[in-house]
C-alpha cells in the first residue's frame, strides 16, 4: 500500500477487556515496529519484527501485551485485560531495514475506562 | 537512558524566523533521524543523517551532527505557520534495529 494503515483509529475499552490493534505496513517493508506514545511524550519502543520473526520484544510492558506478524506483513498488537495505564496512542511503523527511515501509521488511540 | 534529549522543550517564534532545535545523546550511533508530528497524527520522517556525515539539507531543513559532542541540531529556515508541530530526534544505536525517541520539541510558529 501507499502508506502504513492502522485500525481502529480510536478504541474505547472497559477495564479488563481484551483489545486487538491492527497494522498493515507498506508492501515489501521487512521491518515492522510498534511504539506506545503517552500524551505529551515521545514514542516508546514496544517490539520489532523482521518479516515474521519477532526479534525484539524488550519494550512490552507486561505479559498482557502480545504481538504477532504471522505472514510477515500484517501485524496485530493484542492487549489482554486492559488497565487504565494502557491508555495511549499505539503507533506502528515499517521500514526497508536498518539504516532507513520509518514510515508511521496514524496510530490507534486507546482509552481504557 | 539511551534516548535523545531535545532542547528546548518548547519554542515559539514569528513566521519567517529560523527555528533551531537540538538533540543530545549518550551512546555510539549508527544514524540519527528527525521526525515531525502534527497534533493527533503519526510521525513523518524528515531527515536521516549517518554517523559519518556532518551535515544534510532537505529544502528548508538543515541537520548537523557532531559525534564528538554527541549532539545534533535541526534548523528550519524561513518558518511558516504550517511548520507548527512537535519535532523528535531518534537514535539508531550501533547494532540495533529500533529507534529510540526523545521527548520532542513543541514548535509554534506565530503568524
Amino acid at each position: 500500500g501507499a502508506g502504513v494503515s492502522q485500525s481502529p483509529r480510536y478504541k474505547v475499552a472497559k477495564r479488563g477487556q481484551d483489545v486487538a490493534l491492527r497494522c498493515d505496513p507498506i508492501s515489501g517493508h521487512v521491518s515492522l515496529f510498534w511504539y506506545q506514545q503517552a500524551l505529551g511524550q515521545g514514542p516508546e519502543f514496544l517490539t520489532y519484527f523482521q518479516n515474521e520473526a519477532q526479534l525484539d520484544k524488550s519494550g512490552l510492558p507486561s505479559d498482557r501485551f502480545f504481538a504477532e506478524r504471522p505472514e510477515g506483513s500484517v501485524s496485530t498488537l493484542k492487549i489482554q485485560r486492559t488497565q487504565q495505564e494502557d491508555s495511549a496512542v499505539y503507533l506502528c511503523a515499517s521500514s526497508r531495514g536498518q539504516g532507513n527511515g520509518y514510515t508511521f501509521g496514524s496510530g490507534t488511540r486507546l482509552t481504557v475506562v | 537512558s539511551q534516548q535523545g534529549e531535545e532542547d528546548p522543550q518548547a519554542l515559539s517564534i514569528q513566521e519567517g524566523e529560523n527555528a533551531t532545535m537540538n538533540c543530545s545523546y549518550k551512546t555510539s550511533i549508527n544514524n540519527l533521524q528527525w521526525y515531525r508530528q502534527n497534533s493527533g497524527r503519526g510521525l513523518v520522517h524528515l531527515i536521516l543523517i549517518r554517523s559519518n556525515e556532518r551535515e544534510k539539507h532537505s529544502g528548508r531543513l538543515r541537520v548537523t551532527l557532531d559525534t564528538s559532542k554527541k549532539s545534533s541540531s535541526l534548523l528550519i529556515t524561513a518558518s511558516r505557520a504550517a511548520d507548527t508541530a512537535s519535532y523528535f530526534c531518534a537514535i539508531a544505536n550501533q547494532g540495533a534495529q529500533k529507534l529510540v525517541f526523545g521527548q520532542g520539541t513543541r514548535l509554534t510558529i506565530n503568524p
